[in-house]
């Protein structure tokens, strides 16, 4: 079956430091890949997405994903976290024989706490 | 630009009863996709509508529910007799086309006491 697997319910970083929530997928064929992020009380928000070409996505609030085919894996970073980057960010993933592009595949969202 | 509104925020119906979940998308965007979020699930999605078109409903239950997006007004997403595996997070999302990003609204919590 395919699936998403976010392997960190929750991922605690200090202020300054760099962060990375781990994604991993399972799926057939060559994926669409994406993130988002849900702040409180807020809607879920796009951050980024691969498609195809550089393995290394930039995306929105400097944050950027590497693709890596080997390990199946697409996970987020950030090289200097913000307590305002604390959120619930879900890993999703689209694949190549979805039909639509909205029949993501989503990972369970992984909890980040930036600490001050 | 207000984003995508859903409403309301928090419904709570008794088992049997008929709950309705709205959705207005962002202006100009004539794409709505639904997805429920369960319990220790990740999002499933569930329905794909144009204006007065279900594009796909591949993700929606056969029984009790259905969705609609009229020419006029907000998506919504009916659920009839209502059971308490309904129990779910609800979002609604939409685009003004069918490959670009997706807006997504708050999301509605619906309790089945």
């Amino acid at each position: 079956a395919q699936s998403v697997a976010q392997p960190e319910d929750q991922v605690n970083v200090a202020e300054g430091n760099p962060l990375t929530v781990k994604c991993t997928y399972s799926v057939s064929g060559n994926p669409y890949l994406f993130w988002y992020v849900q702040y409180p009380n807020r809607g879920l928000q796009f951050l980024l997405k691969y498609i195809t070409g550089d393995n290394l996505v930039k995306g929105s609030y400097g944050f950027e994903a590497e693709f890596n085919k080997s390990q199946t894996s697409f996970h987020l970073k950030k090289p200097s976290a913000l307590v305002s980057d604390s959120a619930l960010y879900f890993c999703a993933v689209r694949p190549f024989n979805a039909g639509n592009n909205r029949k993501l595949i989503w990972g369970l969202g992984t909890s980040l706490a930036v600490n001050p | 630009n207000a984003g995508v509104m859903q409403n309301p925020r928090h419904l709570v119906r008794r088992r049997g009863q008929e709950a309705r979940l709205r959705c207005s998308p962002m202006k100009g965007h004539s794409h709505v996709y639904w997805y429920r979020q369960l319990p220790e699930e990740g999002l499933k999605f569930m329905v794909y509508l144009q204006k007065e078109n279900i594009i796909d409903e591949s993700g929606m239950p056969k029984e009790r529910f259905s969705a609609e997006f009229p020419k006029e007004g907000p998506s919504i997403l009916r659920i009839q007799q209502v059971v308490r595996g309904d129990s779910a997070a609800y979002f609604c999302a939409s685009s003004p086309g069918g490959s670009t990003e997706a807006f997504f609204g708050q999301g509605t919590r619906l309790t089945v006491v």
